[in-house]
């Protein structure tokens, strides 16, 4: 069964700190993606990255970077210098494909991120 | 290119009322996803349509929940007869669905926010 768990429930830094999001999911595909998103107080859900499981090789956009580990089935998001408006919650998300034509996401429970001024 | 629409943004039903939710896609995708978040929670998947088809409605209570696409117009989300547990915020995503079953990218909508007094 599918299963994606981001074990920090809640983290707070000061501004200017580096901080790493943990997500370790669970699937029995070898062919699979996964996500990164964003939900800001306002409370839409910002899309942030998708990854498949064949391209293991780490992203960097910016301030923001992931880590893709197959061995250890972690997909974890750091964020660099961090800024008070990066407080949110954020999920890491999976999805099993590709010659499944069901594309459900499976969410994990996110994250609340708080950067102190 | 306006992104996924939901209307209502915000919804007050007293108990035993019908809530409707509107979802219409991004031009050009024909896949619509609604996902549930409670409280303090991750989102999670209800149901997965295709015009005028249900493909996978595994997440949906069994009970006084409905979803359709029809050929013209939004997807509907109907929740009959609300209780306070419906109260939570209604995610619609669609996608283009691309040939040959690959994953696409889900967008998501800004969500409706669902209160049962």
């Amino acid at each position: 069964a599918q299963k994606v768990t981001q074990a920090q429930t809640e983290i707070s830094v000061v501004e200017k700190e580096d901080v790493t999001l943990d997500c370790v999911y669970e699937t029995r595909d070898t062919t699979y993606y996964l996500f990164w998103y964003k939900q800001p107080p306002s409370g839409e859900l910002v899309f942030l990255i998708r990854r498949n499981s064949f391209d293991e090789q780490n992203e960097i956009s910016g301030r923001y970077s992931w880590n893709f580990q197959k061995s250890t089935s972690s997909f974890n998001f750091t964020i660099t210098a961090s800024q008070v408006v990066d407080s949110a919650v954020y999920f890491c998300a999976l999805s099993e494909a590709p010659m499944n034509r069901d594309d459900k996401i499976i969410f994990g429970k996110g994250t609340r991120l708080h950067i102190l001024p | 290119n306006a992104g996924v629409m939901q209307n209502p943004r915000h919804l007050v039903r007293r108990r035993g009322q019908e809530a409707r939710l509107r979802c219409s896609p991004m031009k050009g995708h024909s896949h619509v996803y609604w996902y549930r978040q409670l409280p303090e929670e991750g989102l999670k998947f209800m149901v997965y349509l295709q015009k005028e088809n249900i493909i996978d409605e595994s997440g949906m209570p069994k009970e006084r929940f409905s979803a359709e696409f029809p050929k013209e117009g939004p997807s509907i989300l109907r929740i009959q007869q609300v209780v306070r547990g419906d109260s939570a915020a209604y995610f619609c995503a669609s996608s283009p669905g691309l040939a040959g079953g690959l994953t696409d990218t889900q967008y998501f909508g800004p969500g409706t926010r669902l209160t049962v007094l």
